[in-house]
């Protein structure tokens, strides 16, 4: 059964570095997602891409994120300069276009972030 | 602002019991999400829920939907250890699908002999 897959599945940098999240979703969705939750919390919304192009994001995504699908497979998400809030499990979702039974957002396995 | 309130957040029970597991959402939303995430673990998708009356049944998981009152239940019949684990709900922040998830905070199930 196709999956997204995410990498690394752990990151630790030191506050203030650029950090590169890699997500491969599954191959023919359309919408790919970022979605966070920090340790024992509920996850939370980052945003989302379609056609190349953000098409929503939150509050939580400022000028220190970035989207980017730089080639027919990959989609990643980058930070900048890190702080130590953004030490959280970063989750990459997919789904296709159909918004039937079918839409339903396939989560991949999450890359934890520590920022030390 | 879509507000996804779920009760109990925590919650342990013995084998063989049965339970239920609420979730209340703030606006008009026909588009119902349950999610299973064991600890460490991803997000595994257990039901979509898609229309007013909606009832799904995977197991000894059943979920249903009222989208008058808002409401989802999540149901477990005859509890096992293997159901424990974190259940979120999720509704659509647009109701029109490929639209981003607002999640509950989880309940955490522990199902103890």
């Amino acid at each position: 059964e196709p999956e997204v897959t995410q990498t690394p599945s752990h990151q630790v940098t030191q506050m203030g570095q650029e950090v590169i999240l890699r997500c491969v979703p599954i191959s023919n969705h359309l919408y790919f997602y970022w979605y966070r939750q920090i340790l024992g919390q509920k996850v939370e919304f980052l945003v989302s891409f379609y056609n190349n192009e953000i098409s929503e994001k939150s509050e939580i995504f400022d000028d220190q994120f970035s989207v980017e699908r730089p080639d027919g497979s990959n989609f990643t998400l980058k930070i900048r300069s890190t702080k130590l809030e953004d030490s959280a499990m970063y989750f990459c979702a997919s789904s296709p276009m159909d918004r039937g039974n079918t839409d339903t957002q396939y989560f991949g396995p999450g890359t934890r972030l520590t920022v030390l | 602002e879509l507000k996804v309130e779920q009760n109990p957040l925590f919650l342990s029970m013995q084998e063989g019991k049965n339970y239920t597991i609420y979730c209340n959402y703030s606006t008009t939303s026909d588009r119902l999400y349950w999610y299973r995430q064991d600890p460490g673990k991803s997000l595994e998708s257990l039901f979509v829920l898609l229309s007013n009356g909606a009832v799904k049944q995977e197991g000894r998981l059943m979920a249903s939907l009222d989208t008058k009152a808002r409401l989802s239940t999540l149901h477990i019949t005859a509890a096992v250890h293997d159901l424990s684990a974190t259940y979120f709900c999720a509704v659509d922040r647009r109701n029109s699908g490929n639209t981003p998830l607002v999640f509950g905070k989880g309940t955490r199930l522990s199902v103890i002999a």
